[in-house]
């Protein structure tokens, strides 16, 4: 298995501009989730889902959508770029809704 | 609103010595407090968790207590080592499927 996967690794956005940032699970996880990392800082949750058509807000979602058409994918889509969405971006899944979260190697956004 | 404090920030100990972090929540509906270590530059990974029906929990080195009363949970690591040092975050379930996270302790080992 190849666990959570996420693409790209490395991005930088110039103000304004539009990008998805994807997330893959192969572990048939029905709970996704994505966070955001700033420097320093602890895990804050964006949107989550709890299955394929399903999707809510977290803590922070403004300037964020996400979709999940299917139980592998939970894309991230950042409208507008803005210097305050500089962050390192987690995918993570869960098998339960209470149970251990599986996180992907992260996306480093950058903002310009 | 729902938060998660973690103390300390940082946190320098000598080898072999024991670590303390300490976590308080603020939703007394929560029964799930997981804690995820993460190496610089890697992702963060559970090292041990614990439901609110039980009050302490250990693995090796590392044991995780829980006070639902005070809504306090801690991570205690013994006979720390050099590869102890990262990040230590602590969660708590928030309602159904959201775990919120503490800012996290820099756990330093020196040698």
């Amino acid at each position: 298995n190849a666990g959570v996967t996420q693409t790209p690794k490395f991005r930088i956005l110039k103000i304004g501009q539009s990008m998805t940032l994807q997330c893959t699970q192969d572990m048939n996880h029905n709970y996704m989730y994505w966070y955001r990392q700033d420097p320093g800082m602890g895990l804050k949750l964006i949107y989550y889902s709890v299955g394929a058509g399903i999707t809510d807000k977290g803590e922070v979602p403004n300037g964020y959508n996400v979709s999940r058409s299917t139980t592998e994918d939970f894309p991230l889509r950042l409208e507008l770029a803005a210097p305050s969405q500089t962050s390192v971006y987690f995918c993570a899944s869960s098998y339960s809704g209470e149970g251990s979260l599986y996180f992907g190697p992260g996306t480093r956004l950058t903002v310009l | 609103g729902e938060n998660v404090e973690q103390h300390p920030s940082t946190l320098s100990v000598q080898e072999g010595d024991s670590a303390v972090i300490k976590c308080t929540y603020s939703d007394s509906a929560s029964n799930y407090f997981p804690w995820y270590k993460q190496e610089l530059g890697k992702r963060p990974q559970l090292i041990i968790d614990i439901r609110s029906n039980v009050g302490e929990k250990k693995d090796q080195r590392i044991a995780v207590t829980l006070n639902k009363t005070a809504k306090h949970f801690s991570l205690h690591i013994t006979e720390t080592q050099p590869e102890d040092s990262a990040v230590y975050f602590c969660a708590a379930s928030m309602g159904t499927y959201k775990y919120i996270f503490g800012t996290g302790t820099r756990l330093k080992v020196l040698a």
